[in-house]
């Protein structure tokens, strides 16, 4: 079966912390996608990537930057975390590049910021 | 650029009753068009989706959904609910080029007995 894994479900972290989050996916998939979700907003597009060491900035990246350094590997950083990137983050990936391909999602990991 | 809009937050079905979730897009092109279902404290599983031809869908769990390009709505049906059908349901379109996709702020159903 097809997977993506998110290492971390829950973290608890405090202001100012640097905050790794990482994705793995076992499909050899080219895009991978960073997402946010919080309630009443549904899903955001923080960050993708559609090749190694390629990243494209999505809806809302500021404060977040991401590492694509392998192809089944995809990081967001949160260089110095805020109480309002407390958050479920979700990491997808995708086959190719045209525009009708299906996401496969991880569980997501649940960030808490004090 | 896209939008989705899901006007319903919250939904309340009885266990053997029909679902109609509604969603509404915005896209110049054809669009690609998506539905996913979240359980509690899970990632996001794909019911079906549309990506041109037949504009009636089938997905899994008994799900359909239909394109009106005309109405620029893809709504998700079921002709009856299951308890285990309780969780969070996200419309998503697709655009070109880096396969962006752009969610909805999700329906949320309950199933009563």
């Amino acid at each position: 079966d097809v997977k993506v894994t998110q290492s971390s479900r829950y973290l608890v972290k405090r202001t100012g912390e640097k905050v790794f989050l990482e994705c793995v996916q076992d499909m050899d998939h080219e895009n991978m996608f960073w997402y946010r979700q919080d309630p009443g907003l549904g899903l955001r597009l923080i960050y993708f990537s559609y090749d190694v060491k390629m990243k494209e900035k999505g809806d809302i990246p500021e404060g977040y930057s991401v590492s694509r350094e392998k192809k089944e590997r995809f990081s967001l950083i949160l260089e110095s975390a805020s109480t309002n990137q407390t958050s479920m983050y979700l990491c997808a990936s995708s086959p190719s590049t045209s525009g009708a391909n299906v996401l496969t999602f991880g569980a997501g990991s649940r960030l808490t910021v004090l | 650029a896209q939008s989705v809009t899901q006007p319903d937050i919250h939904i309340t079905v009885s266990e053997g009753a029909s679902l109609e979730l509604r969603c509404n897009y915005s896209y110049g092109a054809t669009p690609y068009l998506f539905w996913y279902v979240q359980s509690p404290g899970q990632g996001l599983q794909l019911l079906l989706k549309y990506f041109s031809g037949d504009t009636l869908v089938q997905g899994i769990k008994g799900f359909e959904a239909e394109f009106k390009r005309s109405q620029s709505s893809f709504n998700l049906r079921k002709p009856s609910v299951h308890w285990s059908d309780a969780a969070e349901y996200f419309c998503a379109v697709g655009a070109g080029g880096y396969q962006k996709v752009t969610f909805g702020t999700g329906t949320k159903l309950q199933v009563i007995p």
